[in-house]
């Protein structure tokens, strides 16, 4: 089946910091999204990309659909300690199916 | 703001037991889905679920699992003879039309532990 790498698997960054993440699969995807999972909670959908080469922003997070149609990147600007938790890619394989594959998740831990 | 919510969140069972997993999805929904987690892995689809039917299953979603759209509001997920390596946490998501959009929200989960 399909599978989503996602890079790094884990961070530890400073408060304020940047962080930035990608997810990348061996064949092409139509719709990127991104959700983060904190610890005991279901995941919630940050944000969706439906074109290649589409920039979208929600608030301090930044996600891009590759050109290739094969990776996506998530940003995260000015990480406060809310944004610790997992984040996970995901996407539906092409020809309309509907489950969600999801990547291997980017667990963020902040430092204050 | 919607939201699906899902009941219980903590289910404990011993081994071959049938549990009930309860979701409400989002009202104006059309698709429904179960995923479940084990712990420390990545999201992984059950099933999901359209006009009252099965759409689409994975591999994991033998015949010991069952859902059901008993009524208007309600997404159940069976399990008939629950195993040890059933334990997990177990998502409901729902989406609009397919091709309108393929965001789905998920639940916030309910953690089976089988014994």
């Amino acid at each position: 089946g399909q599978q989503l790498n996602q890079s790094p698997q884990s961070m530890f960054i400073q408060e304020g910091e940047d962080v930035s993440m990608n997810c990348t699969s061996s064949s092409i995807f139509n719709t990127w999204l991104w959700y983060k999972q904190e610890p005991g909670e279901g995941p919630v959908l940050l944000i969706a990309l439906y074109k290649a080469g589409e920039l979208t922003s929600n608030g301090r997070l930044t996600a891009q659909f590759g050109i290739t149609r094969k990776d996506s990147f998530l940003n995260i600007s000015a990480s406060i300690p809310s944004d610790v938790g997992i984040y996970f890619c995901a996407g539906p394989p092409p020809f309309g199916n509907e489950k969600l594959t999801f990547g291997t998740g980017t667990r963020l831990t902040i430092i204050p | 703001e919607p939201e699906v919510t899902q009941t219980p969140s903590h289910q404990v069972t011993q081994m071959g037991q049938e549990v009930i997993l309860r979701c409400v999805p989002i009202s104006n929904h059309l698709y429904f889905y179960w995923y479940r987690q084990i712990l420390g892995q990545k999201v992984e689809f059950l099933v999901s679920f359209y006009n009252n039917e099965i759409s689409e299953k994975s591999e994991i979603f033998d015949d010991q699992f069952s859902v059901e759209r008993p009524d208007g509001s309600n997404f159940t997920l069976k399990i008939r003879s629950t195993k040890l390596e059933d334990s997990a946490m177990y998502f409901c998501a729902s989406s609009e039309e397919l091709g309108l959009s393929y965001e789905q929200y998920f639940g916030p989960g309910t953690r089976l532990t089988v014994t």
